[in-house]
């Protein structure tokens, strides 16, 4: 089992809609972080958070420790959000390196 | 330019061959990266550095060679290139225990 899960792997929206991208984890955190990678690979922090919500721009995450798991919410999606989002994780005792998710394939059609 | 730059971008090579990729960053991060991209995989680490001088291995760290003899630089080394080491490599750097900058990657592949 992967220690770092998420769902869905694919994921279509229309131009508009709300957007939940879902991350579990099986190892005790330090710290989640959501990252975007552009179509044309480029990788792009958008959070780390270890506690609560974070909120930038149209995208909120969230996490809940006791429960292991972590959402990537996109309001009022937009084509320009079409790229893949990855879920990682820094476990308790690493050395700063992060643990990734296969990510989520996001193409959002206007 | 300031950031992380990673060089060369794409990369054709031969199995046998040396080929050392190369990730500079200009913000004296202390902790840089490396990971492979794979399909069918997340990101994997293969060797990361505390500091300058200090290096560890990662989950997929055979057949790889790192130094890093400058905080700004942390190349990566295939000693002999195999088939299987076709893959996009990213960089990175990290201040602290706070969030990492990747490069843009080096797209290798190995005939």
């Amino acid at each position: 089992k992967n220690e770092v899960e998420q769902s869905p792997q694919n994921l279509t929206a229309q131009e508009g809609e709300f957007i939940t991208i879902n991350c579990s984890y099986s190892v005790g955190i330090s710290a989640l972080h959501w990252l975007q990678q552009h179509p044309g690979g480029g990788i792009v922090s958008l959070f780390m958070l270890s506690s609560g919500k974070k909120k930038h721009g149209r995208l909120i995450a969230t996490i809940n420790i006791q429960e292991k798991h972590s959402s990537l919410h996109i309001t009022a999606s937009h084509p320009r959000d079409s790229a893949v989002y990855i879920c990682a994780v820094r476990s308790g005792g690493s050395q700063g390196n992060l643990i990734f998710g296969k990510g989520t394939k996001l193409s959002v059609k206007p | 330019d300031a950031g992380i730059t990673q060089s060369p971008r794409y990369k054709i090579t031969e199995t046998g061959r040396q080929v050392t990729l190369m990730c500079h960053q200009t913000w004296s991060h202390s902790y840089m990266f490396w990971y492979r991209q794979d399909l069918g995989h997340g990101l994997r680490l293969i060797y990361y550095s505390a500091a300058a001088d200090i290096t560890d291995k990662g989950e997929v760290p055979d057949g790889y060679v790192v130094s890093r003899s400058k905080t700004e630089n942390f190349p990566l080394t295939l000693e002999s290139a195999t088939r299987s080491q076709t893959s996009v490599y990213f960089c990175a750097s990290m201040k602290g225990e706070n969030i990492q900058y990747f490069g843009a990657g080096t797209r290798l592949s190995v005939l």
